[in-house]
């Protein structure tokens, strides 16, 4: 079974601080993502990467960097916390398949919450 | 138009009924297709994935797909409780390397 396992399940800092999620997955997957999820927002993609040290923005990379120095670990920074990063986070994994990426699968998640 | 839209919802279906939830897409290149079921607090988990025009059945789950008309729909069947979930549909685009959530459709399963 794919496994992705994420840091922390719930974290609490305060506004201004440095943030470090970390995401680990077992399959060697080439492809690696960060999400935050809201209410009614639905799965928002912050970064996602290829590759080792490849790194692509998605919808919403503001406030946020990412690091992938090896292919089983990619981690989320938050260089300043705000409250308005307050938000379920989720890491998931993927491959590549003939047909282009294959389904995805999901850590547990961490909630943040910054105050 | 959003990549995938699918209705808000809430569905409420009572226990033993067929809940149908629906999802439609804008690229008419898209690929693959999958059907995820999220918990209140919990991560999405995958539970259908489909690839091809016509039904695809694993249990109590039935998923349709129709590229002609950009819409991929998942069945349950006998619906149980344990089905009230968020179920997310996602798609791969036609590029390849893009992968779209939609928002979610909020299933209540009545005892």
């Amino acid at each position: 079974d794919v496994k992705v396992t994420q840091s922390s399940r719930y974290l609490v800092k305060r506004t201004g601080e440095k943030v470090f999620l970390e995401c680990v997955q077992d399959m060697d997957h080439e492809n690696m993502f960060w999400y935050r999820q809201d209410p009614g927002l639905g799965l928002r993609l912050i970064y996602f990467s290829y590759d080792v040290k490849m790194k692509e923005k998605g919808d919403i990379p503001e406030g946020y960097s990412v690091s992938r120095e090896k292919k089983e670990r990619f981690s989320l920074i938050l260089e300043s916390a705000s409250t308005n990063q307050t938000s379920m986070y989720l890491c998931a994994s993927s491959t590549i398949t003939s047909g282009g990426w294959d389904e995805q699968f999901f850590g547990p998640g961490t909630r943040l919450t910054v105050l | 138009q959003k990549e995938v839209e699918q209705n808000s919802g809430p569905l409420s279906v009572p226990e033993g009924a067929i809940a149908s939830l629906n999802c439609t897409y804008s690229d008419r290149g898209s690929q693959s297709f999958f059907w995820y079921r999220q918990y209140s607090g919990k991560s999405p988990e995958l539970i259908m994935s489909i690839y091809s025009n016509g039904d695809k059945e694993d249990g109590r789950f039935t998923a349709q797909l129709n590229k002609a008309s950009q819409y991929v729909s998942l069945l349950i069947r006998d619906s149980q409780p344990s089905d009230s979930a968020t179920y997310l549909c996602a798609v791969t685009m036609n590029t390849g390397n893009q992968f779209y959530f939609g928002t979610g459709t909020s299933l209540t399963v009545i005892p």
